[in-house]
C-alpha cells in the first residue's frame, strides 16, 4: 500500500529560527513529490514539486530536498516568520494528477 | 482572480438528509477533484473529473455522487448523509491530467452530520 509518513507531527519554534520537516514515502511507481502549505481554515497551497531527478528546489525561504534512493524528502524553512504557522503536507504522485498520496502533515507553530 | 470557490463554507445536516456541495473554478482548468480531509488522515480522493463530461471514482466514493455540470463547475452530492461523512471537503482543479501540475484547492466546506 502506498504510504507517506511525515515527522514530526507538530513543532513549535521561535520566530527567526530555522526548521526542517521530514517526509518518508513508500509509493510506487514514483512520479513526483510535492510540498503544500495549509493555513488553518484554508485549502492547501502548492510550495514545490520535484521529480526524481531534482535534488533541491526552492521557493523563497522554503527549500525542499529529495533523495529518491532512500525515498526521503525534507522541507527546510529559513528565518521563520509568524505567517509560516500552518500545516505542511507532503504529497507523492504515482502517475496522473489524480494519483496522489497525501501525508497527514506537520503542524508548525512559530511564536514570538 | 477567485481561483476555486466552494459553497457553502459550513453546513450541519441530520442523518439521512441530502445535500449538494458546489465547486466552481475560473482558471479554465480541464480537471477537477473532490477530496475529504479527516483528523489524523491525509486527504483522500472521492471522485474526479479528468475533463468535461467524464467522472471517475477515487479512493473513497461510497455514499457520494458527482456531476460535472460544465467546464467550470463540479458538484458533490450526499444522497443520505451519515455521521461517518462528517469531514472537511475540498475541491481542487488542474489544467489537465499531466502529473507535474499543481492542484489548486478551494477553502473547503466543513460538514457535520448529526
Amino acid at each position: 500500500k502506498n504510504q507517506v509518513e511525515q515527522s514530526p507531527q507538530s513543532l513549535i519554534i521561535l520566530e527567526g529560527k530555522n526548521c526542517t520537516l521530514q517526509c518518508n514515502y513508500t509509493v510506487s511507481p514514483f512520479s513526483n513529490l510535492r510540498w503544500y502549505k495549509q493555513d488553518t481554515g484554508r485549502g492547501p497551497v502548492s510550495l514545490t514539486i520535484m521529480t526524481f531527478s531534482e535534488n533541491t528546489k526552492s521557493n523563497g525561504r522554503y527549500t525542499a530536498t529529495l533523495d529518491a534512493d532512500t525515498k526521503q524528502s525534507s522541507l527546510h524553512i529559513t528565518a521563520s516568520q509568524l505567517s509560516d504557522s500552518a500545516s505542511y503536507i507532503c504529497v507523492v504522485t504515482t502517475g496522473t494528477a489524480s494519483k496522489l498520496t497525501f501525508g497527514t502533515g506537520t503542524r508548525l507553530q512559530v511564536t514570538l | 482572480n477567485a481561483g476555486v470557490t466552494q459553497t457553502p463554507k459550513f453546513q450541519v445536516l441530520k442523518t439521512g438528509q441530502s445535500m449538494t456541495l458546489q465547486c466552481a473554478q475560473d482558471m479554465n482548468h480541464n480537471s477537477m477533484y473532490w477530496y475529504r480531509q479527516d483528523p489524523g488522515m491525509g486527504l483522500r480522493l472521492i471522485y474526479y473529473s479528468a475533463s468535461e463530461g467524464t467522472t471517475d471514482k477515487g479512493e473513497v466514493p461510497n455514499g457520494y455522487n458527482v456531476s460535472r455540470l460544465n467546464k467550470r463547475e463540479f458538484s458533490l452530492r450526499l444522497e443520505s448523509a451519515a455521521p461517518s461523512q462528517t469531514s472537511v471537503y475540498f475541491c481542487a482543479s488542474t489544467p489537465g491530467q499531466g502529473n507535474y501540475q499543481p492542484q489548486h484547492f478551494g477553502d473547503g466546506t466543513r460538514l457535520s452530520i448529526l
